[in-house]
């Protein structure tokens, strides 16, 4: 069965510090999409990245970085010198497509940010 | 990225009634939609897989005659709670997939209120 695993419910940080959301995912598929989307208190979730099992390759856009590791079924999310706007809920999510499947979500992780 | 309009975005009924929620692709045809269940500080549940032109698919525990769901179009989808009880009041969230991309990509939600 799949099911993605978001251990850490809260986390709160100040203004302009790092902060890594973690994403440990089970799945039996060789084939597998893995998604991060934020959901703002404004309640719609916005499509941060999408990464095929192929491909390891680490990504960074901006402030946002992204660390996949087969190994350890993980990937995990990092926004460097966080920022009040990144305050939200992030949910990380595994699907056997690329997207007109269904997406299995794990629990979100609520990010603090403080000035 | 494309947009999705979900409307109303906040509805309070009585018990008994029922309740339609629209979901339309405003940029892009859309032959699969699917609709969302989230309560409070939780995460996203698939209730359903609507396409275009047939009957959705429900998943396991969601009744079908309670949650209505018409994709009679490309670019809209309707889910309608009937006869909706203080138990069914939660955010009902849809997704539409990109044809280019393959993406899902997500309505504001609608936050049911049943009296």
């Amino acid at each position: 069965a799949q099911k993605v695993t978001q251990a850490q419910t809260e986390i709160s940080v100040v203004e302009k510090e790092d902060v890594t959301l973690d994403c440990v995912y089970e799945t039996r598929d060789t084939t597998y999409y893995l998604f991060w989307y934020k959901q703002p208190p404004s309640g719609e979730l916005v499509f941060l990245i999408r990464r095929n099992s192929f491909d390891e390759q680490n990504e960074i856009s901006g402030r946002y970085s992204w660390n996949f590791q087969k190994s350890t079924s993980s990937f995990n999310f990092t926004i460097t010198a966080s920022q009040v706007v990144d305050s939200a809920v992030y949910f990380c999510a595994l699907s056997e497509s690329l997207g007109a499947d269904k997406l299995i979500f794990g629990t979100g992780t609520r990010l603090q940010v403080f000035p | 990225g494309a947009v999705v309009s979900q409307h109303p975005s906040r509805v309070i009924c009585k018990s008994g009634t029922s309740v339609k929620i629209e979901c339309r692709s405003l940029d892009f045809q859309a032959t699969t939609m699917f609709w969302y269940r989230q309560f409070p500080k939780q995460s996203l549940m698939l209730m359903a897989t609507s396409n275009e032109g047939s009957k959705a698919t429900y998943e396991q525990g969601v009744e079908k005659d309670k949650f209505l769901i018409n994709h009679a179009s490309l670019t809209l989808s309707t889910l309608t709670v009937t006869s909706a009880h203080p138990e069914d009041s939660s955010f009902y969230i849809c997704s539409a997939v990109t044809g280019r991309e393959n993406i899902q990509y997500f309505g504001a939600g609608t936050r049911l209120s049943v009296l």
